[in-house]
């Protein structure tokens, strides 16, 4: 069984598109994370969400709005895509009792054209 | 904000060898963690460390969470072809909000 799981696996899409990002994970984690991955490796905190609250939203365009239906899923929309959002995005997971030890999901690479 | 440096950026080594890379931050860390990166999935936790000081090992990997609280190393020995990936090392400061702030990345080859 996948712990972490994201759909889709790639997405490539137009500038100004909107597009969103599925995340899912069945480790009963109560703390749901997105990350972005540069072109350099480089990868960066974008947002994190305890229990379906919002607890780190670091300096993102307002274009990204995460949302969380339930514990178990964080999903990402993106509004009128840009080159620079091109990426790889990874969700993660992790317990209330130990929020270090974060579970990945395998990324979605994302390509504006 | 806060940053870290790891070092080398990458490296290529013969089978069998030992690997070593670490980590440095101008501020001081709580929780080191060692995480690795196969090509196309996302990073798998390798190692976590707590206390400065503390060593702690997995397998062939031995990492370190350094006394000043400022710095960690990995060490990899008798490197094996599947041990080809990313390394990353992630530190976590004093708020208890799970933010991590990853290293550069090393990218380690393995010559069969």
């Amino acid at each position: 069984d996948t712990a972490v799981s994201q759909t889709p696996k790639y997405l490539v899409t137009q500038m100004g598109n909107d597009k969103s990002i599925k995340c899912e994970q069945n480790l009963g984690h109560d703390t749901m994370y997105w990350y972005k991955q540069d072109s350099k490796k480089f990868l960066k905190i974008m947002f994190s969400y305890n229990n379906k609250e919002l607890i780190i939203n670091e300096t993102v365009p307002n274009r990204f709005s995460p949302k969380s239906p339930d514990k178990a899923h964080l999903n990402l929309h993106i509004n009128s895509l840009e080159l620079g959002d091109s990426a790889v995005y990874f969700c993660a997971s992790s317990s209330r009792g130990n929020s270090y030890e974060q579970y990945f999901g395998p990324g979605t690479r994302l390509t504006v054209t | 904000g806060q940053q870290l440096n790891q070092s080398p950026q990458s490296m290529f080594i013969q089978e069998g060898e030992d690997v070593s890379m670490n980590c440095t931050s101008s501020s001081i860390f709580n929780t080191w963690l060692w995480y690795k990166q196969d090509p196309g999935e996302g990073p798998v936790l390798l190692i976590a460390l707590y206390k400065a000081g503390e060593l702690t090992s997995n397998g062939r990997l031995t990492a370190q969470f350094g006394i000043t609280r400022k710095d960690s190393f990995l060490n990899i020995s008798a490197s094996i072809p599947s041990d080809v990936g990313i390394y990353f090392c992630a530190g976590q400061g004093s708020s208890n909000t799970g933010k991590l702030i990853f290293g550069q990345g090393t990218t380690l080859q393995v010559k069969p």
